[in-house]
């Protein structure tokens, strides 16, 4: 079974610049998260999908961030403008459900996007 | 919101060391996993353990829920169990919270 799917591997852009992170998860997981790790950091959550809805947004900043899951499987994280302190490693993460009893939707994660902001 | 506090934050072992890395959480939860990210940054999953213990060759995973605590043991450590270990918790409705992870560093 092939896993969650990131690219690029690393980005390097300049302050201002936008960028963008795509992801495909596994198939047949409606549960689709992005995370954002900083060095040093465990993994914070920046937005959940459920299928094509957005179940929780609260910790992303919607002023540069944006992410959009159109058909219900792949997903996209934009940036735009990046600041220096978007440098991190973006997550992603996908689920078969999103309910925190069942065993069956426990997350699995990509290998993530490395971006530094100069 | 929940806190989660891992220790130690470092860890450093000779190859055949035991470990004992332990997780703490303040409040509740249903669900917890264990993830084990390796040089490279990939997250890979080692325990779903809300409660019990479970065994996977020579690591193993303790949860005493009623206690808000959780320990991963590792036996006989290699070279390619350094990494970082995080602990991560699970309330209904929310996403992964994350402790900052304990840096295992093992030589040979």
């Amino acid at each position: 079974e092939a896993g969650v799917a990131q690219s690029p591997r690393y980005k390097i852009i300049e302050k201002r610049q936008s960028v963008a992170f795509w992801c495909n998860p596994i198939s047949g997981h409606a549960t689709l998260y992005w995370y954002q790790q900083i060095l040093g950091q465990g993994p914070k959550l920046l937005i959940q999908f459920q299928n094509n809805g957005v179940v929780d947004d609260s910790q992303l900043p919607k002023d540069r961030f944006s992410a959009e899951r159109l058909k219900g499987v792949d997903s996209t994280l934009k940036i735009q403008p990046a600041k220096l302190e978007d440098s991190a490693v973006y997550l992603c993460a996908s689920s078969w459900g999103q309910g925190a009893l069942n065993p069956k939707n426990i997350q699995y994660f990509g290998a993530g996007t490395r971006l530094s902001v100069l | 919101g929940i806190q989660v506090e891992q220790s130690p934050p470092d860890l450093i072992l000779q190859e055949g060391a035991n470990s004992t890395l332990r997780c703490n959480f303040s409040d509740s939860v249903n669900n917890l996993q264990w993830f084990h990210q390796n040089p490279w940054g990939q997250l890979i999953n080692l325990f779903y353990i809300p409660s019990g213990t479970k065994q996977n060759g020579r690591l193993s995973a303790t949860t005493v829920a009623t206690e808000r605590y959780s320990l991963l043991y590792i036996s006989s450590s290699q070279t390619t169990d350094s990494g970082v270990y995080f602990c991560a918790v699970l309330r209904a409705g929310t996403a992964l919270i994350f402790g900052k992870g304990t840096t295992l560093s093992v030589s040979s």
